[in-house]
């Protein structure tokens, strides 16, 4: 265990859906970050929130949109995604940003 | 359930040493295997993958690993560490069906006094 919590575990989506990721980090962390695990590729970093304002976006799509309402939560919200969209969506935190990160299991992304 | 351990929580190395860093996961299946870093004040950066094929990978900057299916292990060596290489390593594993989560280990700090 962490301390950092994603929900849900799995989703199946379409592509016409609208969901949200949620991730939760019990560790008192400032920094926030959302990663995409595409199978056999390795992490790619999506959006950093240091005590939430966000300082990162690595030029991702706007059918991806990151929510920071305070330091213990983060939500990436979902709207009109394509097949190529599914991956593994990892949360992950950090005292500050650019320190050890700490990973929540991910959620694991279908969208048909 | 999956876990991925790594046998130490801190390494202090004196630069020149050799290092190697233990990462053991629990699943049985098919793997693709990883190990990242994380220098101080920056991203994660991958070193290194395994999908299939040689079981012994070479990464960057010097550092190469060893797939040994038998005892579960995927450690991570180099023969000589310089100061520059203080930072955060993680292993982590995605199981090759990918219907299942993939972990990341706790992390091993390396400090290497110049």
């Amino acid at each position: 265990e962490t301390g950092v919590t994603q929900t849900p575990r799995h989703l199946v989506m379409g592509m016409t859906n609208k969901k949200s990721l949620k991730c939760e980090q019990h560790l008192g962390h400032n920094a926030m970050y959302w990663y995409k695990q595409s199978a056999k590729k390795p992490l790619e970093l999506m959006f950093v929130y240091n005590f939430k304002e966000q300082t990162e976006n690595n030029s991702v799509p706007s059918r991806f949109s990151p929510e920071c309402p305070n330091s213990s939560h983060l939500f990436l919200h979902l709207h009109t995604l394509q097949p190529e969209d599914s991956a593994l969506y990892l949360c992950a935190s950090s005292q500050e940003e650019g320190e050890k990160l700490f990973f929540g299991s991910g959620t694991q992304l279908s969208v048909l | 359930a999956q876990s991925v351990s790594q046998h130490n929580h801190h390494v202090i190395l004196s630069e020149a040493a050799s290092l190697e860093l233990g990462c053991n996961y629990s699943y049985g299946g098919t793997v693709n295997l990883f190990w990242y870093v994380q220098y101080p004040g920056q991203h994660l950066q991958l070193l290194l993958k395994y999908f299939s094929g040689d079981p012994l990978v070479k990464g960057i900057k010097g550092f190469e690993a060893e797939f040994i299916k038998s005892k579960f292990s995927f450690n991570l060596r180099k023969p000589s560490v310089q100061w520059s290489d203080t930072a955060e390593y993680f292993c982590a594993v995605i199981p090759d069906n990918y219907g299942q989560n993939f972990v990341f280990g706790p992390g091993t700090r390396l400090s290497v006094l110049p």
